[in-house]
C-alpha cells in the first residue's frame, strides 16, 4: 500500500528557532517529493520540491531527502509567526500522475512569539 | 498568468441533488487533478486528466461521481445524487505535465444538507 506518512503534531516551536518537520513513504520508486503549507480555510501552496538526494535550500527553508532512507524533511530557520500552518508532504508515487500525488495528513505547526 | 480558478466557490445543496463543479486549470498545463478534503483531513485523490483522458478514475468514491475534461482546458466533476459525506472541499490542481509541479486552485466549497 502506497502511504506518506506525517507526524499530526501540533509541533510548537519558539519564534526564531529552527522547525523540523518529517515525512516518510513506503514506495522506493518514488522521484519527486513536494512540501506544500496550508492555511486553515485556503488550499494548499507549494513550498519546495526536491528530486533529488541530498539538500535543496531556497531562503528559509530547506528540503531534506533520503531515497536510501524514504526520508524527506523540511527545514524552517528563523521561524516566524507566519509560518504556523498545516505543511503536507507529498509524494508522486512510481505511477506517476495516474495516481496524482499522495499526501501525507500533515503536520500543524505552530510558532510561538 | 492567471492561477487554477474554480467555480462555485461555495455551494450548498440539497441531499439527492446534483451539483457540477467546474475548474480551469493554468493555460498550457496538460496535468489536471481532482482532490477532496473533507474537514480536519489529508488530500484524498479522486482522478487525473492528461489532456482530455482519464488513464485512472479509481480514485472516484462512487459511481455518483463522473468529471470530464474537454481538450486541455476546462474540466467539470459531477456528483449525482449528493449525500451529506460529499460535504468537502473539492480542489483541482494543474501541472505542466505528469511529474511536474502541481498548483492548486482556490476550492469548491460543499454542503449538502
Amino acid at each position: 500500500q502506497k502511504e506518506v506518512e506525517q507526524n499530526s503534531g501540533p509541533l510548537s516551536v519558539p519564534e526564531g528557532a529552527i522547525a523540523s518537520l518529517n515525512c516518510t513513504y513506503s514506495d522506493r520508486g518514488s522521484q519527486s517529493f513536494f512540501w506544500y503549507r496550508q492555511y486553515s480555510g485556503k488550499s494548499p501552496e507549494l513550498i519546495m520540491f526536491i528530486y533529488s538526494n541530498g539538500d535543496k535550500e531556497d531562503g528559509r527553508f530547506t528540503a531534506q531527502l533520503n531515497k536510501a532512507s524514504q526520508y524527506v524533511s523540511l527545514l524552517i530557520r528563523d521561524s516566524q509567526p507566519s509560518d504556523s500552518a498545516t505543511y503536507l508532504c507529498a509524494v508522486n508515487l512510481v505511477g506517476g500522475g495516474a495516481d496524482g500525488l499522495t499526501f501525507g495528513k500533515g503536520t500543524h505547526l505552530i510558532i510561538q512569539p | 498568468g492567471a492561477g487554477v480558478s474554480q467555480s462555485p466557490s461555495n455551494k450548498v445543496t440539497e441531499k439527492g441533488k446534483d451539483v457540477e463543479l467546474r475548474c480551469d486549470p493554468i493555460s498550457g498545463h496538460t496535468a489536471l487533478y481532482w482532490y477532496r478534503q473533507r474537514l480536519g483531513q489529508g488530500l484524498e485523490f479522486l482522478i487525473y486528466f492528461q489532456g482530455n483522458s482519464a488513464p485512472d478514475k479509481s480514485g472516484l468514491p462512487s459511481d455518483r461521481f463522473s468529471a470530464e475534461r474537454t481538450g486541455e482546458s476546462v474540466s467539470t466533476l459531477t456528483i449525482q445524487r449528493t449525500q451529506q459525506e460529499d460535504s468537502a472541499v473539492y480542489l483541482c490542481a494543474s501541472s505542466l505535465g505528469e511529474w511536474e509541479t502541481q498548483y492548486f486552485g482556490p476550492g469548491t466549497r460543499l454542503l449538502v444538507l
